[in-house]
């Protein structure tokens, strides 16, 4: 079965410096791996995905299939960061997604 | 384009009663999934419309509905509601059912008392 883990659920960084969220997922598949971000009352909302290899908002993600992770990272995080990140895998079955728990950053000024 | 819309907003109803939730996709865009957000969790996936078919299904139990019109509208139904079943409940529309963008509605905060 799919599983989306992001173990950190708060995580706080100081403006300027580089942010790490981890997302590791499991699925025998081909999955798809993508983050969605929430900013303070708005609607969730792609950031990236990881087939496209875009950088979005200074964010970029590699997917790791040795390790089943797909980690989100920007070197200089900034105030505009601070949201709520989910990490998202799709099926090669349909376009549902399976979401993590979701990580809440803090950037602090 | 609006985007997609969700109706109502906020919700709250008797444990035992019936609810139903609508949402509008995106324009062009033909296929619908929902899905429940409890407090301090990710998204789940309920099931997802194409063609007025339910094409792929959580795992949820059959209490949890749906329907979608020709239009591409779609209605989520939830029968016999438990206080566990309030959520935030979120729709999101795509193009065609396979893997690609989804845009996201704003949700319907529904609560069971």
């Amino acid at each position: 079965a799919q599983r989306v883990t992001q173990p950190e659920k708060l995580l706080s960084v100081f403006k300027g410096a580089p942010v790490e969220l981890k997302c590791n997922y499991s699925y025998s598949g081909s999955p798809e791996l993508f983050w969605y971000v929430q900013y303070s009352r708005q609607r969730l909302q792609l950031l990236l995905r990881h087939i496209s290899r875009e950088s979005i908002k200074g964010f970029t993600a590699d997917l790791n299939k040795g390790e089943t992770s797909f980690h989100l990272k920007k070197p200089f995080a900034q105030e505009e960061d601070s949201a709520m990140y989910y990490c998202a895998l799709s099926t090669d079955t349909g376009n549902q997604f399976y979401f993590g728990t979701g990580t809440s950053l803090t950037v602090i000024p | 384009d609006a985007g997609v819309t969700q109706s109502p907003t906020h919700l709250i109803k008797t444990r035992g009663q019936q609810v139903t939730l609508r949402c509008s996709p995106k324009s062009g865009h033909d296929t619908v999934s929902w899905y429940q957000q409890a407090l301090g969790q990710g998204p789940q996936f309920i099931f997802q419309y194409y063609e007025e078919e339910e094409r792929q299904r959580g795992n949820f139990p059959d209490r949890f509905s749906g329907h979608q019109f020709p239009n591409y509208s779609s209605e989520l139904n939830v029968n016999a509601l438990l206080l566990g079943d309030s959520a935030l409940y979120l729709c999101a529309s795509s193009l065609a059912w396979v893997t690609t963008e989804a845009f996201f509605g704003q949700g319907t905060r529904l609560t069971v008392v």
